[in-house]
């Protein structure tokens, strides 16, 4: 049974440009939460999508969208792309819209962006 | 202000003894959750213990305690018997209900290191 599962491992970008990275949950899992974890600090939480929709929403500028596809995987879009946006991404997969994660919540291994 | 605080960047401890990772937070909801993570390098968020604002008991998930003293608004963890595969940056997070949303607050996390 695999876990959480993210996409890409790595990514380089230039500022100014656009990224999108994915997550794939849990099975039997249909919420997804992402988060933020810049160097040296704790994960930031960005937002939680449940039933393709957007449920909750951390500090976070529209720059950082997202979407939900119906087989409950998600993706996570930022344009515009700053220096201050290379961090670790962290996605989180749990059950029906519940938004900590806990004890039925897995996170996946991130994708750490890196922006030149 | 910051809603948790952890003062310790950096612990060492022995193999086989036991460590306190200390956490602090700041709230004035009266229902709210507070939870402990571990991230090895790989980078994924491991679940460990929660604790509930109305739970009386502490609570333990074998080798794993947190001692939570609600009117000091401390929160620690302590881990017994450590073992070299503890070695990992240790997360203490709080949810709280603002307006009815539970979004989560993470600390800066202390990193664990297992002398054999």
């Amino acid at each position: 049974d695999a876990g959480v599962t993210q996409s890409p491992t790595h990514l380089i970008k230039t500022r100014g440009q656009q990224v999108t990275l994915r997550c794939s949950p849990k099975s039997g899992h249909d919420t997804v939460s992402w988060y933020q974890q810049a160097l040296g600090q704790g994960p930031q939480f960005i937002f939680q999508y449940y039933e393709e929709e957007e449920r909750q929403r951390g500090n976070f500028p529209d720059r950082f969208s997202g979407h939900q596809f119906p087989n409950y995987s998600s993706e996570l879009n930022v344009n515009a792309l700053l220096l201050g946006d290379s961090a670790l991404y962290l996605c989180a997969s749990s059950l029906s819209g519940s938004l900590f994660p806990n004890t039925e919540a897995f996170f996946g291994q991130g994708t750490r962006l890196t922006v030149v | 202000a910051q809603k948790i605080t952890q003062t310790q960047p950096g612990m060492f401890v022995q193999e086989k003894e036991a460590v306190t990772l200390d956490c602090t937070y700041d709230t004035s909801d009266p229902s709210y959750g507070l939870f402990w993570y571990k991230q090895p390098s790989s980078g994924e968020m491991i679940f460990l213990i929660y604790q509930g604002s109305y739970d009386q008991q502490n609570a333990t998930e074998g080798r794993y305690s947190l001692n939570f003293q609600k009117a000091r608004k401390s929160a620690n963890l302590v881990i017994s018997a450590s073992q070299l595969g503890d070695s990992a940056m240790y997360f203490c997070a709080m949810r709280e209900a603002s307006g009815g949303s539970y979004i989560p607050t993470f600390g800066r996390g202390t990193s664990l290191i297992v002398h054999p």
